[in-house]
């Protein structure tokens, strides 16, 4: 089954403990890309990746790192964690290029910094 | 800059129809999206826009007009499970790479 995963679902943590979220998708999609969801702010890019070693700031991107070091796993990851990182997490993938190509997104991880 | 506008909350009855406007600002538009998000759950992809006019599929209906930044869903014959958020997104094309942004969403509630 074609799907992107997420790992955790949910954390809570507390302010400073170095966490990472993985994703990995399994339809060999050379973009990938992390987003958090806020109410009231909908959807926020933080970093994406056009392809292997290739990642690129999107519009949220302090406090948070990525590496791509295979084209199906695209770690998120927060060195020290603040509350204000507290939200709910999406990966996402597709195909590169333009045209109908949408992105496909996996389930969320809830995460929570005290 | 970048900025994307879609109501905040719409209620509409059982076998109505619903249109969801999105209007957006960018500077390297290509192409529109829309994506049913329901609580809790991830987003998935309803339609596609990237030339002017509407995109049929289904129940479910996408406009588009490029020159005025301006999009709509329209949902036909409504259901109760069509009650979820609804996401416009813009791809952004700048010096070959493709960023996404998001509007907040459009909360429908289907009432029977």
């Amino acid at each position: 089954e074609a799907q992107v995963t997420q790992n955790p679902r949910y954390l809570i943590t507390v302010t400073g403990k170095k966490l990472t979220v993985t994703c990995s998708q399994n339809m060999n999609h050379e973009y990938m890309s992390w987003y958090r969801q806020d109410p009231g702010l909908g959807l926020r890019q933080i970093y994406y990746s056009m392809n292997v070693e290739v990642t690129d700031k999107g519009d949220v991107p302090e406090g948070y790192k990525v590496s791509r070091k295979e084209k199906r796993n695209f770690p998120l990851i927060l060195e020290s964690p603040s509350p204000n990182q507290t939200s709910l997490y999406f990966c996402a993938s597709r195909m590169p290029g333009q045209g109908l190509y949408e992105q496909y997104f996996g389930p969320g991880t809830r995460l929570t910094v005290t | 800059g970048q900025n994307i506008d879609q109501p905040t909350e719409m209620t509409a009855t059982e076998g109505a129809i619903v249109q969801i406007n999105c209007t957006y600002q960018t500077s390297g538009f290509n192409g529109l999206f829309w994506y049913q998000q329901h609580a809790g759950e991830a987003p998935t992809f309803l339609s596609y826009n990237v030339l002017d006019g509407l995109e049929e599929k289904g129940r479910f209906s996408s406009f588009l007009s490029r020159s005025k930044g301006y999009s709509y869903l329209l949902l036909k014959e409504l259901q109760m499970k069509d009650s979820a958020s609804y996401l416009c997104a813009v791809r952004d094309r700048n010096s070959g790479t493709y960023k996404y942004i998001f509007g907040t969403g459009t909360r429908l509630k289907v009432l029977a």
